[in-house]
């Protein structure tokens, strides 16, 4: 099975401009959640969606939005970047919305803002 | 609501053991474990419930104390392998997809 996969790997933007990340979590996978992680922060979440509906929202400004397809593949997107943007952003997937679950996460997206 | 470690560091020689110390200022209804090693994703270790219930992988051994709000991860007889940071995860809600992690354990283990 193949794992989650995430894409471009690697952007470089200025500040200002918007980006776009995506993420296709393991077949059947109906979740998929983001995740921030820099040095200073560590892993922050950043939303949960689930059979296309955000189910939770972390504690992260309004330029940061997402979206779940019909497929389950989701999308991140930041707009106005700034220079605290530049992180490693990861997504995660896993089966359903279960207290047992174990997440699957994805090899990220390198985002450098300069 | 982020759930705080210790130690922040520990390197230890093979074979020796090692306690990750996590604890919530919040009650907490689940405890998730995850190791991340250098360049990599983070990968699912373990999960602790409320009650008792536990999953994860044979080899790791972790404990759950709801009153004290804290859990444990136990490595014992370290491996070079056990190398990575370490992280544990709350759940904002009660199901599981919605992970605050703490600041995390970066555990070195040498010959």
């Amino acid at each position: 099975k193949a794992g989650v996969t995430q894409t471009p790997r690697y952007l470089i933007k200025t500040r200002g401009q918007q980006v776009t990340l995506s993420c296709s979590p393991i077949s059947g996978h109906r979740s998929v959640s983001w995740y921030q992680q820099t040095p200073g922060q560590g892993l922050q979440f950043l939303f949960e969606y689930f059979s296309e509906t955000q189910r939770n929202k972390g504690n992260f400004p309004g330029r940061f939005s997402g979206r779940q397809f019909s497929n389950s593949r989701s999308e991140m997107n930041v707009s106005t970047l700034e220079l605290g943007d530049s992180a490693l952003y990861l997504c995660a997937s896993s089966p359903r919305d279960s207290v047992y679950n174990e997440q699957f996460f994805g090899p990220g997206t390198r985002l450098t803002v300069l | 609501q982020q759930p705080v470690q210790s130690p922040q560091a520990v390197i230890l020689r093979e074979g020796e053991d090692a306690v990750i110390n996590c604890s919530s200022s919040k009650a907490l209804y689940s405890v998730h474990w995850y190791r991340q090693k250098h360049g990599e994703a983070p990968v699912f270790l373990m999960i602790l419930l409320k009650g008792g219930e536990q999953k994860g992988h044979d080899k790791i051994s972790a404990s759950f104390n709801e009153k004290k709000q804290q859990s444990s991860l136990y490595l014992t007889a370290s491996q070079l392998s056990y190398s990575g940071t370490y992280f544990c995860g709350t759940p904002k809600g009660t199901g599981a997809n919605n992970l605050f992690f703490g600041t995390g354990t970066r555990l070195t283990v040498i010959p």
